[in-house]
């Protein structure tokens, strides 16, 4: 099986950088994913690794660590609209994505 | 280019009883992913389809079942509803079958209130 655990709770300000850290156990592992999701919304796929390094796509980054099981989402120049909950999500055998409990992110004024 | 529509949005059943939700894959994908999502937790893996097949199962009992159509759309079936059943229910699609878990386009859910 997998667990992936995340922070609960991470608080930021407008134009602030955030490091969300995601750890997992696996029994099989082919890669990690990222997705925000709004209150009420459905997950929105935000990225993926699959090799170790960083992955940028605009003010998000997300970086892989193998042999540590360990990613982190970086989110650059916040903005009130990125109050949301993000989740990691592993990618594992079985065709199955497990995800962790979530980090809900609140950006302030 | 049309995303994945879930019906219906809202639903109320008794103990017992049996659900039926319904999931339309995004245009070109041939892959629906169903998930269950209670209040405050991540979303967990019900089972795939892919090619009208299960592909992939995660810990949920047999009264969980589902069936994908050729034009790729699928129904997620509940029997014998229970009270901790009660969660908003995700379908995800994607294209590449095995291959393709790790890019998935959810739909809005339906949020399932068992009483």
């Amino acid at each position: 099986g997998q667990s992936l655990e995340q922070p609960s709770e991470v608080t930021a300000v407008e134009g602030a950088i955030v490091q969300i850290n995601c750890t997992y156990q696996t029994s099989g592992f082919y890669g990690l994913s990222w997705y925000q999701q709004h209150d009420g919304g459905a997950p929105t796929f935000l990225s993926y690794n699959a090799l170790d390094g960083l992955e940028e796509t605009g003010r998000f980054s997300s970086f892989l660590s193998r042999s540590d099981s360990y990613g982190y989402l970086l989110l650059q120049e916040l903005q009130m609209k990125d109050s949301a909950s993000y989740f990691c999500a592993a990618e594992g055998a079985g065709n199955m994505l497990t995800f962790g409990g979530g980090t809900r992110l609140m950006v302030k004024p | 280019e049309t995303g994945v529509t879930q019906s219906p949005t809202h639903l109320i059943k008794t103990r017992g009883q049996q659900v039926t939700l319904r999931c339309s894959s995004q245009s070109g994908h041939n892959t629906v992913s169903w998930y269950q999502q209670a209040l405050g937790q991540g979303p967990q893996f019900i089972f795939q389809y892919y090619r009208e097949e299960e592909n992939g199962r995660g810990n949920f009992p047999p009264r969980f079942s589902g069936l994908q159509f050729p034009n790729y759309s699928s129904e997620l079936n509940v029997n014998a509803l229970e009270l901790d059943d009660s969660a908003l229910y995700l379908c995800a699609s994607s294209s590449g079958g095995g291959s393709g878990v790790k890019t998935q386009y959810f739909g809005p859910g339906t949020r399932l209130l068992v009483l």
